[in-house]
């Protein structure tokens, strides 16, 4: 099975800020990653695929980038609705593993 | 508009089994692929397995193997999930969600509670 660390768990962070979070798959995944944004009781929503393909009707402020294992979702200026928990998850081999997930709170 | 509608709560004794459906609408059922995520308790995502609606081939994760079925049934547009043999540590919210472009998961449902207590 792949494994996917996501780094760090947590971060507090005010708006306006830029956030990075990071993926690193233990073998290359060829750009198969997928990253989600979780609200508390909802369900995940997708937010870009393709490593940096940025979904239909997600802000601009969010972007993808990397390649081979390591891979990286920034928020150029967060917004206070951006307060989430991210996962990236890899689509390149069964099982499709996700990321512990990374928690950005309000500092 | 796909749309994917899931069953209600569950409260299941140790031992049992557990089936949580997940009704699709808005979109050709048939041409998807659905795969199976849960949640524990504060915890993180965990990619349980697929189906493909119309050859009926599912795909397990190894950790769920001979404990989890996947069905779907085209006539009312419905996939389904069934884990056996519960247990305290299968206590998750479980969703369904639709596949595109590979394996992204672009549309969920709500989200289904499975509490597995004595």
């Amino acid at each position: 099975d792949i494994q996917m660390t996501q780094s760090p768990s947590s971060l507090s962070t005010s708006v306006g800020d830029r956030v990075t979070i990071t993926c690193r798959a233990s073998q290359g995944i060829s750009d198969s990653l997928a990253w989600y944004q979780q609200q508390p009781g909802k369900a995940p929503k997708l937010l870009l695929s393709a490593a940096s393909t940025l979904e239909s009707g997600v802000p601009s402020r969010f972007s993808g980038s990397g390649s081979g294992t390591d891979y990286t979702l920034t928020i150029s200026s967060l917004q206070p609705e951006d307060f989430a928990i991210y996962y990236c998850q890899q689509y390149y081999s069964i099982p499709f593993t996700f990321g512990g997930g990374t928690k950005v709170e309000i500092k | 508009q796909v749309q994917l509608v899931q069953s209600g709560a569950e409260v299941k004794k140790p031992g049992s089994s557990v089936k949580v459906s997940c009704k699709a609408s808005g979109g050709a059922f048939s041409s998807y692929t659905f795969s199976w995520v849960r949640q524990a308790p504060g915890q993180g995502l965990e990619w349980m397995g697929r189906v493909i609606p119309l050859a009926d081939i599912p795909n397990y994760a190894q950790k769920f193997q001979g404990r989890l079925t996947f069905t779907a049934d085209k006539s009312t547009n419905t996939a389904h999930m069934e884990l056996s043999s519960l247990r305290s540590e299968d206590t998750a919210v479980y969703y369904c969600a639709r596949e595109v472009r590979g394996a992204v998961l672009d549309v969920w449902g709500q989200g289904t509670t499975v509490s597995v207590s004595s």
